[in-house]
């Protein structure tokens, strides 16, 4: 079965610092992957995705995603973390083949501490 | 704009009632999609439509239904055999058209069982 799996429950980071979020996924098929953004209360925004080409994706808010296959991995990564970057991130890979749907990760929450 | 809306954002239910979580896009979106939102568990898919006056089942359908009587809405019931309903409850939509498209959410209906 499709699953999507984010070790890290919370991750904590001081302002400035950098950040890398892991995500690892479980499907037999070419995935499509996505990062999510959520503040507390409120709705997913996209941060970024990939369907195919470079394996280095680029995304909004200075985020960036790297793609590789050999690990199931689509790790989130920015290199200066910034006090509004704290929030929850969720990984999510899209099922074609099942109406398009999202099979998320458990979510990672982000704290920054200044 | 163009986007989704979902009402209302709170909403409170007595055991034992059947309630209704709107859910409206005018981004001219064949596909919408349900899911729960439950503390670290991430997204799980209810229900989706891609179309008009179908519907299918997702992960957890049990408890819930749907209807798709016209493109932009697609009304959630929770019902009162929803066995644990107290959650956060996302709507999205995609298009369908050219492959595998991303889905953009709604701001979310937090329903709290008394």
């Amino acid at each position: 079965a499709q699953s999507v799996t984010q070790p890290d429950i919370h991750i904590t980071v001081s302002e400035g610092a950098s950040l890398e979020l892991r995500c690892n996924y479980s499907y037999g098929a070419t995935p499509y992957l996505f990062w999510y953004v959520q503040s507390p209360g409120q709705g997913l925004q996209l941060l970024l995705k990939y369907f195919s080409g470079d394996t280095l994706v680029q995304g909004i808010k200075g985020f960036e995603a790297e793609f590789k296959r050999s690990q199931s991995s689509f790790n989130l990564r920015k290199p200066s973390v910034h006090w509004s970057d704290a929030a929850e991130y969720f990984c999510a890979v899209g099922l074609m083949e099942y109406g398009n749907k999202l099979v998320f990760g458990a979510g990672t929450i982000l704290r920054v501490k200044s | 704009d163009g986007g989704i809306t979902q009402s209302p954002k709170y909403l409170f239910r007595k055991e034992g009632q059947n309630v209704t979580l709107s859910c409206e896009q005018n981004l001219n979106h064949d596909a919408m999609y349900w899911y729960r939102q439950d503390p670290g568990q991430g997204l799980r898919l209810i229900y989706y439509s891609q179309i008009v006056n179908d519907f299918q089942k997702g992960d957890i359908a049990e408890g819930y239904s749907v209807s798709r009587e016209k493109k932009e809405s697609f009304p959630l019931t929770v019902t009162s055999a929803q066995k644990n309903p107290t959650a956060f409850y996302l709507c999205a939509s995609s298009t369908v058209a050219g492959g595998y498209n991303e889905q953009f959410f709604g701001p979310g209906t937090r329903l709290t069982v008394l």
